[in-house]
């Protein structure tokens, strides 16, 4: 079936705009979760969903990034007032279950550019 | 804290030469180890994990807990092997998140 989906692929947006990232996880997925790569960063965790809920949300850098995930499938995540340090590529993951021994699989990413 | 670090961006080989991608994680309870890997234009994807104890594309990854390391190895590589590897950590906290704590990175080149 298919995999992850993210949209926008690409997004450029001016500093102090708000965006929306899209995710679209495997279907029967239950655990999402969000990731960003900085420019000569590793992947840093953002926030974890189990269904609709997010018990950890604990990478998320200000209380300018929310997410939300609706009906246990797509997620949003929003960026409000966005900053240039928020450019970075913005990774979706999904696995059936949070139990680490079930494999994350990722999607193509959204690369976030603020100008 | 807990940290992932991988104190090479850059690893060039020779195809048929030895690679090791060096691992070492700070962590004070028993994490479970990965190594992930991006091809060019293709996604991230899971390569192994240390509870399988398996061998995936002739890559193994021993995991050291008094050296705290999960460095991975392959005798012999190939230049199908050139990639982003990154290697990460899943901390248990219970079972209340399964998120991953990622290095850096090291790009693999192997010249033929």
């Amino acid at each position: 079936g298919a995999g992850v989906s993210q949209s926008p692929s690409n997004k450029v947006t001016e500093k102090g705009k708000d965006v929306e990232l899209r995710c679209d996880p495997i279907s029967g997925h239950t655990a999402l979760y969000w990731y960003r790569q900085s420019l000569g960063q590793g992947l840093e965790f953002l926030i974890y969903f189990q269904g609709n809920s997010a018990p950890d949300k604990s990478g998320l850098p200000s209380d300018r990034f929310s997410a939300e995930r609706t009906g246990g499938s797509v997620s949003t995540l929003t960026i409000q007032r966005t900053q240039q340090e928020d450019s970075a590529v913005y990774l979706c993951a999904s696995s059936l279950s949070r139990d680490s021994h079930y494999e994350q699989y990722f999607g193509p990413g959204t690369r976030l550019t603020v100008t | 804290a807990q940290r992932v670090t991988q104190p090479e961006k850059l690893l060039s080989v020779f195809k048929g030469a030895p690679v090791e991608l060096k691992c070492n994680y700070s962590y004070s309870g028993s994490p479970e180890l990965f190594w992930y890997v991006q091809y060019s234009r293709q996604r991230l994807q899971l390569l192994l994990r240390h509870i399988s104890r398996e061998s995936i594309k002739g890559f193994t990854a021993d995991l050291n807990k008094g050296e705290t390391s999960f460095h991975l190895k392959k005798p012999f590589a190939q230049e199908e092997d050139s990639a982003m590897y990154y290697c990460a950590l899943s901390p248990f906290y219970g079972g209340a998140t399964n998120k991953l704590i990622f290095g850096t990175g090291t790009l693999l080149a192997v010249q033929p």
